[in-house]
């Protein structure tokens, strides 16, 4: 079972880029790198997902090294409404989930 | 916006309860999970329904019992709860795994239990 390790948390003034690194050094071959959010008594929210180099879409970029033992999710310009819990987990096989401990992100005015 | 629904959202049960958590997807997901989340913990899996068949289950003791009476709906029948069951209960769903294909789990809002 691959084991992720993410800061506990982080703080950061609006408008400014955050980085969270998770390390993950027994990844699998085949494992995917997918982050979540999860706001206070809401369900997990998917954010981006994977394999190697980077990925981007609206929300996020994803930045993972040749190695893959680590992965670095990057929230660009965030605003007070990104406060929340980031996951970084990596997915055993194709049908289950494992989350890890989390990020607490805080966004300061 | 969330396409997993989930009923009830608020229940408080006694120990000697019998209850139901319900969810419903409409996405021709054939793949179904439950997790458990306490308070400033990690979502826990507990449950997986692969194709409606029961493909996981970690370890999770017998007063929980779950059902997938069809391709959309998954239950989790609750029976002899303690207290420190008392948690958010999320389900969530995909697609079903084929070839190795890694695909992306919705989750619901959650269902709030509390066992008195």
């Amino acid at each position: 079972l691959a084991k992720t390790t993410q800061p506990i948390s982080m703080d950061s003034y609006e408008g400014q880029e955050v980085n969270i690194t998770c390390s993950h050094n027994n990844i699998a071959t085949n494992d995917y790198i997918t982050w979540y959010q999860q706001f206070p008594s809401q369900g997990p929210r998917f954010i981006i997902q994977g394999y190697k180099t980077k990925v981007t879409n609206e929300v996020a970029s994803l930045f993972i090294p040749a190695d893959r033992k680590s992965s670095t999710l990057s929230l660009p310009r965030v605003s007070l409404s990104d406060t929340a819990v980031y996951y970084c987990l990596v997915r055993t096989g194709a049908n289950n989930l494992f989350f890890g401990t989390g990020t607490r992100l805080t966004v300061i005015p | 916006d969330t396409e997993v629904t989930q009923t009830p959202k608020h229940l408080v049960m006694g120990m000697t309860n019998k209850k139901s958590l319900k969810c419903e997807q409409h996405m021709g997901h054939r793949a179904m999970y439950w997790y458990k989340q306490k308070a400033k913990k990690p979502p826990e899996l507990m449950f997986v329904y692969s194709y409606e068949k029961l493909s996981i289950n970690e370890s999770v003791p017998s007063r929980f019992s779950p059902e997938c009476p069809n391709s959309s709906l998954l239950n989790l029948h609750l029976h002899a709860l303690q207290p420190e069951d008392s948690a958010l209960y999320l389900c969530a769903s995909s697609q079903a795994s084929q070839g190795g294909l890694v695909n992306t789990i919705y989750f619901g809002e959650g269902s709030w239990l509390t066992v008195v």
